[in-house]
């Protein structure tokens, strides 16, 4: 399995983009790259997976480089309401194991 | 996507006594969960609780200390046997779906709190 790490924190103010970059340096050929979303007291939520390139849904943009070592996810004009903690997993072809790195927090400022 | 509910959402229990946290999943899914998070950590997965097979726990995790139970597609039980002080943490349960997207997105309930006194 490949592990992750990303940055323990982050600050940003609202209206930024905020990029959080995660390194996945052994992610295997057929591994994809998933983004989760947790605010306290609930259970993270999936916010976007990709395999290569570039990924865009109506809540964010994950860009991986050729080499896919790393990913970064890109929230576009943060707001208070996305202070949360951000988790990077890769996930094997199989889809059978979703092991959790340590995850970033994220806090906007006003 | 799927809707996750756990019964109940949070407890207190006194050490040496046992606690069977539910999970109930709207739609059908093979693939399902259970991770544990303590204060302030990432998650931990448990096991791996596929329907028709026995469940498959993590390094550090033992069948006898936290069976699970999945007798249907909708359905899972985790029961923190035996516990301690050092039991008190968030119990989640997940579930992976294929996404109409192609993807598979992986969903999780609201999280059981427990603590154990």
């Amino acid at each position: 399995l490949a592990k992750t790490t990303q940055p323990i924190s982050m600050d940003s103010y609202e209206g930024q983009e905020v990029n959080i970059t995660c390194s996945h340096n052994n992610i295997a050929t057929n591994d994809y790259i998933t983004w989760y979303q947790q605010f306290p007291s609930q259970g993270p939520r999936f916010i976007i997976q990709g395999y290569k390139t570039k990924v865009t849904n109506e809540v964010a943009s994950l860009f991986i480089p050729a080499d896919r070592k790393s990913s970064t996810l890109s929230l576009p004009r943060v707001s208070l309401s996305d202070t949360a903690v951000y988790y990077c997993l890769v996930l094997g072809a199989d889809f059978n194991k979703f092991y959790f790195g340590s995850g970033t927090k994220l806090n906007v400022k006003p | 996507s799927a809707v996750i509910s756990q019964k109940p959402s949070r407890d207190i229990c006194q050490r040496g006594t046992s606690l069977t946290i539910q999970c109930q999943v709207d739609s059908q899914v093979t693939m399902m969960f259970w991770y544990r998070q303590q204060p302030g950590q990432s998650l931990t997965l448990i096991a791996t609780a596929n329907q028709g097979s026995e469940a498959t726990y993590e390094s550090g995790f033992v069948i006898d200390k936290f069976p699970i139970s999945r007798p249907n597609l909708t359905f899972s039980t985790l029961t923190v046997s035996n516990m301690s002080p050092e039991d008190s943490s968030i119990y989640l349960c997940s579930v992976v779906v294929l996404s109409s997207r192609g993807y598979y997105e992986q969903y999780f309930g609201p999280g059981t709190r427990l603590t154990v006194t």
